[in-house]
């Protein structure tokens, strides 16, 4: 049973508008949570990410938005750009883990079309 | 700055076979971990360690193997390769404080 599960596996957006991507988790214990941007042939890439003593997280164009009681995330891109086009994966973490293992989603493919 | 540094980056093996794939990092981190990556199942955490020495099993640790004699290696040993264990393999490493994780470039492993 996937813990952290990302629903859309692709979205499309025009340049310069917003893209939002979504995440929702089961497990209460988790208290942290990550986001990471995958181009092709590379590894993930840590983008932004948030507590849960904290609903927003901004930086830059990137922020993350935490809703604790219906166990979402969402990550917020504005305003998109082409070089934006790449697979976002949610993850999250727990403090029994100690932090030392991530539980991903099975990612978004974003496109922002020129 | 290397980071994160995974070989081999790609590697065909034959059903039986064993091998190992090599992760270093220079950031003095203590954790390290193996991920795979399948299709439409993002990344999975095979095993991980939290210091030299100190190793243990992740979400699917059956057919891999791990040591960690040092802070900068984290080798993973496929015992004997089966086509189920063809996917995208990812180490990584994050120092105690942090949760964010940095990732090699991946090996792409296929088992025929």
């Amino acid at each position: 049973d996937q813990q952290v599960k990302q629903n859309s596996p692709s979205l499309s957006v025009q340049e310069g508008r917003i893209s939002i991507l979504n995440c929702d988790y089961t497990n209460s214990m988790f208290d942290y949570f990550l986001w990471y941007k995958k181009y092709p042939a590379e590894g993930p890439t840590f983008l932004i990410s948030i507590s849960s003593i904290k609903d927003k997280n901004e930086d830059g164009r990137f922020t993350v938005f935490l809703n604790k009681s219906a166990k979402h995330l969402s990550l917020h891109i504005v305003p998109s750009q082409p070089g934006d086009s790449a697979v976002y994966f949610c993850a999250a973490s727990a403090p029994y883990t100690g932090r030392r293992a991530l539980t991903f989603g099975s990612g978004t493919r974003l496109q922002v079309q020129p | 700055n290397a980071g994160v540094t995974q070989t081999p980056k790609f590697q065909v093996l034959k059903t039986g076979q064993s091998m190992t794939l090599q992760c270093a990092q220079d950031m003095n981190h203590e954790y390290m971990s193996w991920y795979r990556q399948d299709p439409g199942m993002g990344l999975r955490l095979i095993h991980y360690s939290v210091g030299a020495g100190i190793t243990d099993q992740g979400e699917v640790p059956n057919g891999y193997n791990v040591s960690r004699s040092t802070t900068e290696d984290f080798p993973l040993r496929l015992l004997s390769a089966a086509p189920s264990q063809t996917s995208v393999y990812f180490c990584a490493s994050s120092s105690r404080s942090q949760a964010e994780a940095f990732f090699g470039q991946g090996t792409r492993l296929t088992v025929v």
